[in-house]
């Protein structure tokens, strides 16, 4: 979606290695969020931020961290990444809580083997 | 357990035929209720939303929903598919103001020429 990308696009890692991916967006939005969709999940919260370097943990946050050092930028961060972690990871943001006007990046492909 | 449920994992139809996709919810208060879709490889787009007020909402695409309290459901329609409609239709729900989406496990739609 213009206004917000999400790098890489692909990714296929090793078990145990670690990982970052990128949510950058140039909305100046001050809410974004990292979900991951699995089959017969819909989309769950992983981390969500609501400021440069506030943060919060949603559902499923076991095994992740963020990082929010700039308006325009979400860093999610697997530090060992494991095959359960294998999903499609969208990142969205939200100018405003409350109106749920979310726009959501293209995703990443993540493989863990 | 509070929840969003959709009852078809995968529907087919054929195009020019009527669509009812199908919502369930499961909390107290009457939720903030929301139909994203979602094409191959790409990320979310909002269909329409309610949060109060006229219980049939119109949306984008031609696609409509009702709020029904008694049933606790948000149901998803159209008068007549289009090929274009094929993507996966994911209902969420906001619980209470200011708290993060809870989204179903999504409805796949294949439409027919």
């Amino acid at each position: 979606d213009a206004g917000i990308t999400q790098s890489p696009r692909h990714k296929v890692t090793e078990t145990g290695t670690p990982v970052t991916l990128r949510c950058h967006q140039t909305e100046n939005h001050r809410y974004m969020y990292w979900y991951r969709q699995d089959p017969g999940h819909g989309l769950r919260l992983i981390h969500y931020s609501y400021g440069v370097k506030d943060t919060d943990k949603g559902e499923v946050s076991d095994g992740y961290s963020v990082s929010r050092s700039k308006t325009e930028d979400f860093l999610l961060t697997l530090e060992s990444a494991t095959s359960s972690q294998t999903s499609v990871y969208f990142c969205a943001i939200s100018e405003a809580t409350g109106n749920y006007g979310y726009t959501f990046g293209s995703g990443t492909r993540l493989t863990v083997v | 357990a509070q929840s969003v449920t959709q009852p078809d994992i995968h529907i087919t139809v054929s195009e020019g035929a009527s669509l009812e996709l199908r919502c369930n919810y499961s909390y107290g208060a009457t939720p903030y209720l929301f139909w994203y879709v979602q094409s191959p490889g790409q990320g979310l787009q909002l269909l329409l939303k309610y949060f109060s007020g006229d219980t049939l909402v119109q949306g984008i695409k031609g696609f409509e929903a009702e709020f029904k309290r008694s049933q606790s459901s948000f149901n998803l329609r159209k008068p007549s598919v289009h090929w274009s409609d094929a993507a996966e239709y994911f209902c969420a729900v906001v619980p209470n103001y200011g708290q993060n989406f809870v989204f179903g496990p999504g409805t796949r739609l294949s439409v027919l020429p």
